[in-house]
């Protein structure tokens, strides 16, 4: 078992350019998060997925959108990328639906946008 | 919506000692407080969970205890080691869709 895989490592990204973040997970759960995370600040939600083809906001949205192409892979998008969506970039997934489940964290992706 | 506070930052301590870390949330409604454990370069790992219908809970060396009342709630590490060095997070989340709202994290150094 990989658990869960993300691609790329690494990606430098100037002003405006667009790009997707890859998430899979061969654990058969049902739920895929995407958290980013900054000095200070912890983890936050960008969006989640309690099952294929459903997606929900959470607390850091704007500027992302997502997609759920089935049960293994939800990806993440960055239609325009800003200097304030430098961070490290982090894909989960749990069992259940919802957040009362523990969550499996892939190793992150390392975005720096100039 | 759920605030989480995590104190300290940053904690430095010598083999063997005890480290505890603390976090308050504020909605009353939270019932679920999972601890994760980051190590450098990687993404971060559940080592213990509490939920809101005990007080305490134990897994060898490390312990988490809650106060409802008081909307905080704590890990304890005791005879600690090097390889406990890491960050550490405390998130906070309820049923009924409550999303899982993380701490800012405290940078764990266990020094030989």
């Amino acid at each position: 078992n990989a658990g869960v895989t993300q691609t790329p490592k690494f990606q430098v990204l100037k002003t405006g350019q667009s790009m997707t973040l890859q998430c899979a997970q061969d654990m058969n759960h049902n739920s895929m998060y995407w958290y980013r995370q900054d000095p200070g600040m912890g983890l936050r939600l960008i969006y989640y997925s309690a099952s294929e083809g459903t997606t929900d906001k959470g607390e850091v949205p704007n500027g992302y959108n997502v997609s759920r192409l089935n049960k293994r892979e939800f990806s993440l998008r960055l239609e325009s990328a800003a200097p304030s969506q430098t961070s490290v970039y982090f894909c989960a997934s749990s069992p259940l639906a919802g957040y009362t489940d523990t969550q499996y964290f892939g190793p992150g992706t390392r975005l720096t946008v100039l | 919506g759920e605030n989480v506070e995590q104190h300290p930052s940053t904690l430095s301590v010598q083999e063997g000692d005890s480290a505890v870390i603390k976090c308050t949330y504020s909605d009353s409604a939270s019932n679920y407080f999972p601890w994760y454990k980051q190590e450098l370069g990687k993404g971060p790992q559940l080592i213990i969970d509490i939920r809101s219908n005990v007080g305490e809970k134990k897994d060898q060396r490390i312990a988490v205890t809650l106060n409802k009342t008081a909307k905080h709630f704590s890990l304890h590490i005791t005879e600690t080691q090097p390889e406990d060095s890491a960050v550490y997070f405390c998130a906070a989340s309820y049923n009924q869709g409550g999303k899982l709202i993380f701490g800012q994290g405290t940078e764990l150094s266990v020094k030989p």
